[in-house]
């Protein structure tokens, strides 16, 4: 089955602590991203790579780091510097050229306790 | 940077009435993709739209994208209960520094009362 698998589903975090979500695909995609979604609100882009070993701050990079070692995988990385981190990370992958559809993983939700 | 807007940020409509949804970009985009979330849910993709001025069906479902590949709106005719949902469009930079960045609007958020 091709697609775009997020894991975990649920994270639980104490402060100061940093977690790493994962983002793999199995889409040949070149492109992949992960945005924030909080309560009520639309899609901010964290990070964005277009190839591997290659990779671009998005709108609200701070706090957060990435790793682009392999086409199949976008590792995001939240880290104690990330204030507020309580959210919804959805990581998508798409082609960069044609039909540039984003594909989206199932979402993990991450909270801080 | 790139930025796109999305209005109005909530609907509410009696099932039967029509619903729009508008998309601006503050640059030109390569092409425009509309993608629905349901509560709970992840974005997916509606349609992508790539020439100027070009308009898409889907059912009950109109997508423009304007002449100056800037802005877009999605059109639903007689909702449905099953519309229900977050609408988002969303466009990839046409070129410069915003090539291959993704920027999603803020979406609108549609509620279809029985």
């Amino acid at each position: 089955d091709g697609g775009i698998t997020q894991s975990p589903k649920y994270l639980f975090r104490k402060e100061g602590q940093n977690v790493t979500l994962s983002c793999e695909q199995n889409l040949n995609h070149d492109a992949m991203y992960w945005y924030r979604q909080d309560p009520g609100q639309g899609l901010r882009l964290i990070y964005y790579s277009q190839i591997v070993n290659d990779f671009q701050k998005g709108d609200i990079a701070e706090g957060y780091s990435v790793s682009r070692e392999k086409k199949e995988s976008f590792p995001l990385t939240v880290t104690s510097a990330q204030k507020n981190p309580t959210a919804f990370y959805l990581c998508a992958s798409s082609k960069l050229r044609g039909n540039t559809e984003a594909f989206f993983g199932q979402g993990t939700r991450l909270t801080v306790v | 940077g790139q930025q796109v807007m999305q209005i109005p940020q909530y609907q509410h409509v009696q099932e039967g009435e029509d619903f729009t949804t508008y998309c601006n970009s503050s640059t030109t985009l390569s092409n425009i993709q509309w993608y629905k979330q349901r509560p709970g849910g992840h974005p997916v993709f509606l349609i992508q739209l790539v020439k100027s001025g070009e308009v898409k069906k889907q059912k009950r479902l109109t997508f423009q994208f304007g002449e100056a590949k800037k802005n877009s709106s999605l059109h639903i005719t007689a909702t449905q209960t099953t519309d229900v949902g977050t609408y988002f469009c969303a466009g990839p930079g046409a070129g410069g520094t915003s090539y291959g960045k993704l920027t999603f609007g803020q979406g609108t958020i549609l509620t279809v009362h029985p």
